[in-house]
């Protein structure tokens, strides 16, 4: 299966830390995405990095990719109570002939004020 | 970006009854995913729908159990057929951005069998 494997499976941390989330996966990708849900709703696209690249920023986020190790790691600097939710990661490439976004465990993120 | 709705927003079924969900994207899309998300769990696809053609399912998913419509480039449902208390879920659907790879995803229909 292609399906990433977060680690770890719950943070908490005191607002104003940073949060480093870790994904690894199985077989080859195109890219892997980074997503947000909040308390068991839609989820939200928060950044994606493509097999060719190794790190991308977006305000807060950093995300790196070692395509060798097949991981990836989502750092969130400067952490707030909003950023409470969980964080999945999802990797996609062609399974089976289509192409196809699978998902990790999540990791459950608590910031605590 | 694409917004998406979905309803009902939650619902509470009897088992052994059946529940569809609607999906309405404000743009013309191709393709629409349907996920579950079981409590605590992460996001499996059930099935992807194009329009004018049949529900792709994944392993482990029938159309007896999860008929998909696919009317229209806007709009799917979801049926959830003969539940039971093991279909307590997250019902998620999904699009694929114009231009780029990310999935846009509707708020979720959380549903309970009791």
């Amino acid at each position: 299966s292609q399906q990433g494997e977060e680690d770890p499976q719950a943070l908490s941390i005191q607002e104003g830390e940073n949060a480093t989330m870790n994904c690894s996966y199985k077989t080859s990708i195109n890219n892997l995405q980074w997503y947000r849900q909040n308390s068991g709703r839609g989820l939200v696209h928060l950044i994606l990095i493509r097999s060719n690249e190794r790190e991308k920023h977006s305000g807060r986020l950093r995300v790196t990719l070692d395509t060798s190790k097949k991981s990836s790691s989502l750092l969130i600097t400067a952490s707030r109570a909003a950023d409470t939710a969980s964080y999945f990661c999802a990797t996609e490439g062609v399974i089976q002939g289509a192409q196809k976004l699978v998902f990790g465990q999540g990791t459950r993120l608590t910031i605590n004020p | 970006s694409a917004v998406i709705s979905q309803k009902p927003s939650r619902d509470i079924c009897q088992r052994g009854t059946s529940l569809t969900i609607q999906c309405q994207v404000d743009s013309q899309v191709t393709m629409m995913f349907w996920y579950r998300q079981q409590p605590g769990q992460s996001l499996t696809l059930i099935a992807t729908a194009n329009q004018g053609s049949e529900a792709t399912y994944e392993s482990g998913f029938v159309i007896d159990k999860f008929p998909i419509s696919r009317p229209n480039l806007t709009f799917s449902t979801l049926t959830v057929s003969n539940m039971s208390p093991e279909d307590s879920s997250i019902y998620l659907c999904s699009v694929d951005g114009a231009e780029t790879y990310e999935q846009y995803f509707g708020p979720g229909t959380r549903l309970t069998v009791t």
